[in-house]
């Protein structure tokens, strides 16, 4: 098993750009999430999707779009980035869903490190 | 969900038991207590949970207060492999929106040192 994938791993931009991070699992949860994290910081929630088909707006939602396409992925688009955008983006999922295993821990992927000029 | 208290850093000898605190006096009586770690550069990990009873597991043991306002996460022989920033977590366990949001503060500089 691979865990939570994230792709690209790196990647810079120049302000107004837009670009997709890719995040997925193969772990068959229902649950999946984004995460920020900014230098010094802890991680703030920007959007999550309890189960596929439905997103919600976390912490930090603004200037940012989700698509949960299937169950294993669930994509985040910057459509006009900004430089206070540059940071560490984290993708996650679980296991509950509707309130079944609601304690379940979140598992973590390898980040984007993103950086907006 | 409730506030954590944490000490911004910290430092253990190599092979000794780190004892990382955490104050969580507003928590509230459905709400569970994480740990997750962070090694320099990568995702979080999950590391334990408790709601009042003690819990231990191969990685550590969380022990809770009996008023559960504060709780203490133990790594019994640390190794430098544990350097890492530890996070407590205080988390609600309801069906809901909020029962899916991890809230990340600071957390603690776990050094160990050789």
């Amino acid at each position: 098993n691979a865990g939570v994938t994230q792709t690209p791993k790196f990647q810079v931009l120049k302000t107004g750009q837009s670009m997709t991070l890719q995040c997925a699992q193969d772990m068959n949860h229902n649950s999946m999430y984004w995460y920020r994290q900014d230098p010094g910081m802890g991680l703030r929630l920007i959007y999550y999707s309890a189960s596929e088909g439905t997103t919600d707006k976390g912490e930090v939602p603004n200037g940012y779009n989700v698509s949960r396409l299937n169950k294993r992925e669930f994509s985040l688009r910057l459509e006009s980035a900004a430089p206070s955008q540059t940071s560490v983006y984290f993708c996650a999922s679980s296991g509950g869903a509707s309130g079944r295993d609601i304690y379940n821990e979140q598992f973590f992927g390898p980040g984007t490190r993103l950086t907006v000029l | 969900d409730a506030k954590t208290t944490q000490p911004p850093s910290m430092d253990c000898a190599e092979g000794r038991a780190a004892n990382l605190p955490c104050n969580h006096s507003t928590i509230s009586g459905n709400e569970y207590v994480y740990w997750y770690r962070q090694i320099h550069s990568q995702g979080p990990q999950y590391i334990i949970h408790g709601l009042k009873n003690n819990e231990t597991n191969e990685m550590a043991s969380l022990i809770i207060t009996e008023d559960r306002k504060s709780s203490t996460l133990i790594l019994p022989h640390a190794t430098l492999r544990d350097t890492a920033v530890y996070y407590c977590i205080v988390r609600v366990a309801y069906s809901g929106a909020g029962s899916y949001q991890l809230t990340f503060g600071k957390g603690t500089k776990l050094s160990v040192i050789p």
